[in-house]
């Protein structure tokens, strides 16, 4: 079975800063996909940005970045010049390739707070 | 595109009552998940519709929750008996299988309080 662990609960960063949050997954699995969803308080899920295993080439979405290490199953999201809007819950998700369903398997999250 | 709706947002009831949640999803997109998220916690999968076909369901969803999808359009997802355990938000997701990555598009889920 798939696990998706976020050790860090919680974190802080001064607006126009540069901030990591990070991630790292258990899967035997070689297809897969990886994801960064952004949950604002009291609004919906809505996707940052999202990782092709097969790419080595590391996703970048504007101010989001990931940095994809396969071998060592981590999956870091950087969010650099960081604004109050991107004050959210993070989560990083798994999703395997080609299976029956394709259904997302998160990591308990990361609160981030961006401070003025 | 009007993104994935659910109805209603909140819902307060009392233990042992039934409640039915409602998710419309993206149109055209014809996946649909249902997930549930607990405080503190991310959110972990319910049940997945291809179409009207239901094809997963977890093992979380014990046999007072059921969900279906009539005619591959909304869905709904009623729970039986409620117990004071069955509080918290449940997500309804959509996607659309042409797309490559199958990216799930969320909901702003309904808010379940059992008293």
């Amino acid at each position: 079975a798939q696990t998706v662990t976020q050790s860090q609960p919680e974190m802080s960063v001064q607006e126009a800063e540069t901030v990591t949050l990070s991630c790292t997954y258990d899967t035997s699995e070689n297809n897969y996909y990886l994801f960064w969803y952004k949950q604002p308080p009291s609004r919906q899920m809505i996707l940052v940005i999202r990782q092709e295993a097969y790419k080595q080439q590391n996703a970048t979405e504007n101010r989001f970045s990931v940095n994809f290490q396969k071998a060592a199953k981590s999956f870091s999201l950087k969010i650099s010049d960081s604004q109050l809007g991107d004050t959210a819950m993070y989560f990083c998700a798994f999703m395997k390739h080609g299976g029956a369903t394709n259904k997302l398997i998160f990591g308990t999250g990361t609160l981030l707070a961006v401070q003025p | 595109d009007t993104g994935v709706s659910q109805n209603p947002r909140h819902k307060i009831t009392k233990r042992g009552q039934n409640v039915t949640f409602r998710c419309d999803p993206i149109s055209e997109h014809n996946r649909l998940y249902w997930y549930r998220q607990t405080l503190g916690q991310g959110p972990e999968f319910l049940t997945y519709f291809q179409n009207e076909a239901q094809l997963e369901k977890s093992r979380l969803l014990s046999d007072r929750f059921s969900a279906e999808r009539p005619k591959g359009s909304f869905s709904t997802l009623e729970i039986q008996r409620t117990e004071q355990g069955d509080s918290a938000m449940y997500l309804c997701a959509s996607s659309s299988w042409t797309q490559l990555t199958d990216t799930q598009y969320f909901g702003p889920g309904t808010r379940l309080t059992v008293l």
